[in-house]
């Protein structure tokens, strides 16, 4: 099956900066990517999501970019705040089947 | 509003007596799931359902059942509970896939302890 793999496992940054994670995935047939945010005693939330059709995505201070040939897909959080500060999850599914979830990224923004 | 639920939040118990997490939904969606959490583990799925009366075993659906008898509804059936159990368990639903707008959208999650 697939292997999703995620790095860093915790990263910690400056308020103002930018902020990058990074997900590897073994299985050639995944085509959709999505990105949650888990919050401290939350549930993941989605927060930006690609498919493999698309090289790039932006939504405001938050970007996804994909490399199929490679195998890899990032998040690219700019301009970090505190509430920036949770857990992000990394997945990587066939539209249609299971998902598999990266061990996940501990962010936490420094004022 | 859109959403899902789990019930019970908190559950301690003992090794071998059977328990029953519910999930429901009311969103219509076709495809439901439920994830442990661990830590260093993230989320792993348990079982998936991709309408009713069909359902598939995730990565790790040893020691436990599901059933999906009715759109709204995924309940999470340990029968004989194990220490190793005990985790954050998450169930999960989405429309149907290829569909736009297919998030994934998680309930507020389930914390079993197993003594």
């Amino acid at each position: 099956g697939e292997n999703v793999e995620q790095h860093p496992s915790t990263l910690s940054v400056q308020e103002g900066d930018s902020a990058v994670i990074k997900c590897t995935y073994s299985d050639s047939a995944s085509n959709y990517f999505p990105w949650y945010k888990q919050e401290l005693g939350k549930r993941p939330q989605l927060i930006i999501d690609i498919r493999s059709n698309v090289g790039e995505k932006k939504d405001q201070r938050i970007a996804v970019t994909l490399n199929k040939t490679a195998k890899h897909f990032s998040l690219h959080i700019t301009e970090t705040q505190p509430e920036d500060s949770a857990v992000y999850f990394c997945a990587a599914s066939i539209i249609g089947n299971q998902f598999y979830f990266g061990t996940g990224t501990s962010l936490t923004v420094i004022p | 509003e859109a959403q899902v639920t789990q019930n019970p939040r908190y559950l301690i118990t003992v090794t071998g007596k059977k328990l029953t997490v519910t999930c429901s939904q009311n969103m219509n969606h076709e495809y439901m799931s439920w994830y442990r959490q661990d830590p260093g583990l993230g989320l792993r799925q348990i079982y998936y359902s991709m309408n009713v009366e069909v359902t598939d075993k995730g990565d790790v659906p040893e020691g436990y059942k599901v059933s999906r008898k009715e759109k709204r509804n995924f309940p999470l059936i340990l029968e004989s509970p194990s220490p190793n159990q005990t985790s954050l368990y998450f169930c999960a639903s989405r429309a149907s896939p290829g569909l736009k707008g297919s998030e994934q959208y998680f309930g507020p999650g389930t914390r079993l302890t197993v003594t």
